[in-house]
């Protein structure tokens, strides 16, 4: 069974410019998450899906921050413009219904880096 | 706010001894907690999970021990292997917010053979 695919792997940006972080869950998972785990910190969750709507962003800084995933599929995680302090890991995650309580399934993530 | 409170934030243990990572909650109405392994460079996962109404769970070398009244809970790495190093994050969630995970700060382990 294919995981959570993810790219790019890394991404180096000036601060001011904008980036996009790109998921694709495993195949029949409902539930999608993106999380930001920033070095020496514990993951956090920014945005979780349901198909393709929203259940939770509340940890979303919607200012610069946005996503959606269309046809309840593949995601896409936006940052515009990026600061300095959006340095970290962007996770993405993906679970099924029925599944055992708390398991996500996470891919390798992105590697943001904001100059 | 941090929610749940990992400690130590980072642990060396000889080949064969016991790993132990310990994590503290606030919020009574956390009813789950799951840990979490991350290999560098690798995405966490799942590791092992207990509910509050059970004191202790054991998977294998593994062992989750629960203190309700002390909101507190660790694991245990019995015989641990230099295959274990990695960083270890304790997790909580409620009920009603379905998987929704608040995680602590995250444990390196190291295991020195």
């Amino acid at each position: 069974e294919a995981g959570v695919a993810q790219s790019p792997r890394y991404k180096i940006i000036e601060k001011r410019q904008s980036v996009a972080f790109w998921c694709n869950p495993i195949s029949g998972h409902a539930t999608l998450y993106w999380y930001q785990q920033i070095l020496g910190q514990g993951p956090k969750l920014l945005i979780q899906f349901q198909n393709n709507g929203v259940v939770d962003d509340s940890q979303l800084p919607k200012d610069r921050f946005s996503a959606e995933r269309l046809k309840g599929v593949d995601s896409t995680l936006k940052i515009q413009p990026a600061k300095l302090e959006d340095s970290a890991v962007y996770l993405c995650a993906s679970s099924f219904p029925g599944s055992q309580r708390g398991k996500l399934f996470f891919g390798s993530g992105t590697q943001l880096s904001v100059l | 706010q941090q929610q749940v409170k990992q400690s130590p934030q980072s642990l060396i243990v000889q080949k064969g001894g016991i790993s132990i990572i310990n994590c503290a909650y606030e919020n009574t109405a956390f009813d789950y907690f799951p840990w979490y392994q991350q290999f560098p460079g690798k995405g966490p996962a799942l590791l092992i999970a207990i509910r509050p109404d059970v004191s202790e769970k054991k998977e294998g070398r593994f062992t989750i021990s629960f203190n309700k009244s002390a909101k507190q809970f660790s694991l245990h790495i019995m015989d641990s292997q230099p295959g274990d190093s990695a960083t270890y994050f304790c997790a909580a969630s409620k009920e009603e917010y379905g998987n929704k995970l608040v995680f602590g700060a995250g444990t390196i382990l190291r295991v020195k053979s």
